[in-house]
């Protein structure tokens, strides 16, 4: 069974500063996506990792995929307050119907 | 375009009443799924369909079924709600890319309390 974990699950970041968000999975995969959800809100699409190296920046978030290491990181840049959100990973395994496997999630909050 | 739309946006049930959620897509997407949300537990899936008239169970499906009647719209039926299905649902859609990706579209989210 697949198991994709992020840490930290909670992340508290002054404004400015950088941090990175890991997500692990235990089965191979070359097929990441990462989520944004702000309270009460829905799930927005922010980056489609599908091979081995990629990267995506977009902003002061860069996602990238290892697959031999299955790790997918996100990484914050110089972070501010409009970034305070719930973010999670979710692996795809390549099944006909793509189903994705979530991670916990990880709350992260900016203060000035 | 709506994209994926879902109602209701918030329910209150008691225990053993039953109630149906509508998930509707203006995309022609061929796939569609239910989630529930739970606290520190990510999204996991409760049914999902590929196509017209076809459905399949999820992760979670116990005490929930699912229609597809019409390639636009998935409904998720509770037929006797518990207070374990308190949760917040979301519906989603993809389709096949050419790259192999199908990222999925999620909609707005419905917020049930099972008392």
């Amino acid at each position: 069974e697949l198991k994709v974990e992020q840490n930290p699950l909670f992340l508290s970041m002054q404004e400015g500063k950088n941090y990175t968000i890991y997500c692990n999975y235990s089965t191979t995969s070359d097929r990441l996506y990462w989520y944004r959800q702000d309270p009460g809100k829905s799930l927005e699409s922010l980056f489609v990792l599908l091979s081995n190296g990629a990267v995506k920046q977009e902003g002061r978030l860069m996602a990238s995929l290892d697959t031999k290491a299955r790790l997918s990181t996100l990484h914050i840049t110089a972070a501010v307050h409009d970034l305070s959100a719930t973010y999670f990973c979710a692996v795809d395994i390549g099944t006909s119907y793509g189903k994705l496997t979530f991670g916990q999630g990880t709350i992260l909050t900016v203060h000035p | 375009n709506a994209g994926v739309t879902q109602t209701p946006k918030f329910r209150v049930l008691k225990t053993g009443q039953s109630m149906t959620l509508l998930c509707a897509q203006d995309m022609n997407h061929e796939y569609m799924y239910w989630y529930r949300q739970d606290p520190g537990m990510g999204l996991r899936l409760i049914h999902y369909s590929v196509g017209e008239g076809t459905t399949a169970k999820g992760e979670v499906p116990d005490g929930y079924n699912v229609s597809r009647l019409k390639k636009q719209n998935f409904l998720l039926g509770l037929e006797s709600a518990a207070p374990s299905q308190t949760s917040v649902y979301f519906c989603a859609s993809s389709y096949s890319r050419a790259s192999g990706s199908k990222e999925q579209y999620f909609g707005p989210g419905t917020r049930l309390t099972v008392t």
